[in-house]
């Protein structure tokens, strides 16, 4: 069974600090991984969708990194702002499925 | 702003009862999905469908029915609803039919079920 684990499972981040959390997925037969980031009373929207190992994207304070040898990938949140606060989900998919496994998410709490 | 759109956004109903979840979506995309999602849980995949007149089942069981009569519509029906169905349903849409673990995928804003 194909399985993703994301942790920590909620986070609490004082406005300004940087931080950072992790997905893991099985590294055999990795095709992409996804990440997401959903507000609450809001849908999910999309963040990144990687597929090579080393990949590195960035969209504004937040980035990811992707190691597909190993099975993780981190999402990064350079100085939180309020707005950062979301349930951040990522997903993968494997060469021989083309749905996507989502792990439980990391609910991200701004402090003022 | 993605144009996906699922009505009712909440819905109460009796043990028993017959529902159906609309989903619908503008953007012309061929791939559309159903999932459903409790509390700090994972999205899980109910049904799929890869363009008009195709209907697949997805990783979770489910003993909801689909029909894609039309690219922009993919309606979930419950024939009789139970409180096991209590859940929060989320509808997606990706472009593309057969290349759906790269597209990304756009979602409406769900419905909550609650079934008493």
């Amino acid at each position: 069974i194909l399985n993703v684990e994301q942790s920590p499972q909620s986070l609490h981040v004082q406005e300004g600090d940087s931080t950072n959390f992790t997905c893991s997925f099985p590294s055999s037969n990795f095709y992409a991984l996804h990440w997401y980031r959903w507000e609450t009373a809001k849908s999910p929207e999309a963040l990144f969708v990687m597929t090579l190992n080393g990949d590195e994207k960035k969209k504004g304070r937040i980035s990811a990194t992707l190691n597909t040898k190993e099975g993780y990938s981190y999402l990064y949140i350079k100085g939180s702002q309020p707005e950062d606060s979301a349930t951040y989900l990522c997903a993968f998919s494997t060469d021989s499925n083309y749905q996507l496994i989502w792990g439980a998410g990391t609910k991200l709490i701004i402090k003022p | 702003e993605a144009d996906i759109y699922q009505t009712p956004r909440y819905l109460v109903i009796g043990t028993g009862k017959k529902i159906t979840l609309e989903c619908s979506q503008t953007m012309g995309h061929d791939k559309m999905y159903w999932y459903q999602q409790d509390p700090g849980m994972e999205l899980h995949l109910i049904h799929y469908s890869y363009g008009v007149n195709s209907t697949e089942k997805g990783d979770l069981s489910s003993e909801s029915t689909v029909s894609r009569i039309r690219t922009e519509h993919f309606p979930l029906t419950l024939e009789s609803a139970r409180p096991s169905h209590t859940s929060q349903y989320l509808c997606a849409s990706s472009e593309r039919r057969y290349s759906a673990h790269t597209d990304t995928q756009y979602f409406g804003p769900g419905t909550r079920l609650t079934v008493l």
